[in-house]
């Protein structure tokens, strides 16, 4: 069964903190991509990666960073965490060609910064 | 820029028919529509390609106007296992060719009571 994971549901963080979000897939797919979901915004693409250490901007990357050093896990870093951080974070994955492939999204991490 | 969605909010009856539409500024290369239960990942529905092809999906089948650059979800003889939040996500063209991502659109929230 296809499967998606994330570090943690739940996570509390003070302002300034460097924060690691973990997400692990198991289907061996080359496309990974980090979303946050905001109420009344749905979801906005913050990174993807395409391949091993590759990463493209999404649409809103400002404050975040992206590490792909293996295939199967894909991590996304706020260097220095801000209230305006506060968000849900869904990862995903997907085979390659964005056109024609269906995106396994994880459960998500739910993320406050006090 | 976020395809624009509506309605925002839909309430229906079993056994009642609806519509959401997802409307883009830009030209585009696919559309994919998924559904998010409340706490859960969203899940893939369907991914219509440019050429207006129609899709169905048991009782869910959604269309896709290129020139318009519009595709509507239809949901038929709903369900309650229906209810949900409903995300298109667009991918553009550039130059003929794919933008190799996803933008998705604020969702509509739709309900369907006994």
């Amino acid at each position: 069964d296809v499967k998606v994971t994330q570090s943690s549901r739940y996570l509390v963080k003070r302002t300034g903190e460097k924060v690691f979000l973990e997400c692990v897939q198991d289907m061996d797919h080359e496309n990974m991509f980090w979303y946050r979901q905001d109420p009344g915004l749905g979801l906005r693409l913050i990174y993807f990666s395409y391949d091993v250490k590759m990463k493209e901007k999404g649409d809103i990357p400002e404050g975040y960073s992206v590490s792909r050093e293996k295939k199967e896990r894909f991590s996304l870093i706020l260097e220095s965490a801000s209230t305006n951080q506060t968000s849900m974070y869904l990862c995903a994955s997907s085979l390659p060609g964005v056109s024609i492939y269906e995106q396994y999204f994880g459960p998500g991490t739910r993320l406050t910064v006090t | 820029q976020q395809p624009v969605q509506s309605p925002q909010a839909v309430i229906l009856r079993e056994g009642e028919d609806a519509v959401i539409n997802c409307s883009s500024s830009k030209a585009l290369y696919s559309v994919h529509w998924y559904r998010q239960k409340h706490g859960e990942a969203p899940v893939f529905l369907m991914i219509l390609l440019k050429g207006g092809e129609q899709k169905g999906h048991e009782k869910i089948s959604a269309s896709f106007n290129e020139k318009k650059q519009q595709s509507s979800l239809y949901l038929t003889a709903s369900q309650l296992s229906y209810s949900g939040t409903y995300f298109c996500g667009t991918e553009s063209t550039t130059s003929g060719g794919s933008n190799y991502k996803l933008t998705f659109g604020k969702g509509t929230l739709l309900t369907v009571n006994p």
